[in-house]
């Protein structure tokens, strides 16, 4: 199976600062016959289900707003939110698809400073 | 607008069965696939099952395969879990998700979850 790392595990930012988080796969997600990335980002709030942000990568899911932006190939992939809001603070998680199966990252909290 | 609705959960001992339900409203559910994802109690997302929409295919974590089995009934607009020998690290959350564009890949649409505790 593929293992799904991400890093920090928290992280408390300041309003308006940015966020930075990162998702390392055991394994490559990258599919050579698409040249597309099978991996996503997920928000969820406290009490509530995840919604998905960020899919193939670096596509905004629609509704999301463009301070959420992916970026990332193959193993190593990244979050960012370029000027954090109340309204973000939540946990964050990676998920790739592979072989017909998900796996997700053990999830960031992103707090405010 | 989309909607996912969970049912079924509840406590049950260690060793019993539970089915959980979906019911989807808001889009051509027969055209989707279909997911179940559970969260215990202050941890992390776990994928568990995928079906395709027609049914015919589906795919399990190993965790789950053999005591878990997902269904649907298109006519229904429903989608299912069998969950049999439940253990006590079977309690979580359990929500479903819709695939993304129709596809596995990706779920772009979750039901609020229905909490299965497993207890004696």
């Amino acid at each position: 199976d593929i293992v799904m790392t991400q890093s920090p595990d928290s992280l408390a930012v300041s309003l308006g600062e940015r966020a930075t988080i990162n998702c390392k796969s055991s394994q490559s997600v990258l599919y050579s016959s698409d040249n597309k990335n099978y991996f996503a980002w997920y928000q969820q709030k406290p009490g509530q289900p995840p919604k998905l942000l960020i899919y193939w990568a670096s596509t905004r899911e629609s509704g999301v707003p463009d301070r959420f932006s992916g970026s990332g190939s193959g193993t190593d992939f990244t979050l960012t939110i370029s000027s954090l809001q109340a309204e973000d603070v939540a946990v964050y998680y990676c998920q790739q698809y592979y072989g017909s199966s998900w796996t997700f990252g053990q999830g960031t909290k992103v707090e405010i400073k | 607008q989309v909607q996912l609705v969970e049912s079924g959960g509840g406590v049950v001992q260690p060793g019993r069965s539970l089915r959980l339900s979906c019911a989807a409203a808001g889009f051509t559910f027969s055209t989707y696939a279909m997911n179940w994802v559970r969260q215990a109690p202050g941890k992390g997302l776990e994928w568990l099952a995928v079906i395709s929409y027609d049914g015919i295919n589906k795919y399990y974590a190993d965790s789950v395969k053999g005591r878990f089995t997902i269904s649907r009934d298109n006519s229904k607009n429903t989608l299912y879990v069998q969950m049999n020998r439940l253990r006590a690290e079977d309690t979580a959350v359990y929500y479903c998700a819709r695939g993304k564009g129709g596809n596995y890949f990706f779920a772009d649409h979750w039901g609020q979850g229905t909490l299965v505790t497993v207890s004696s």
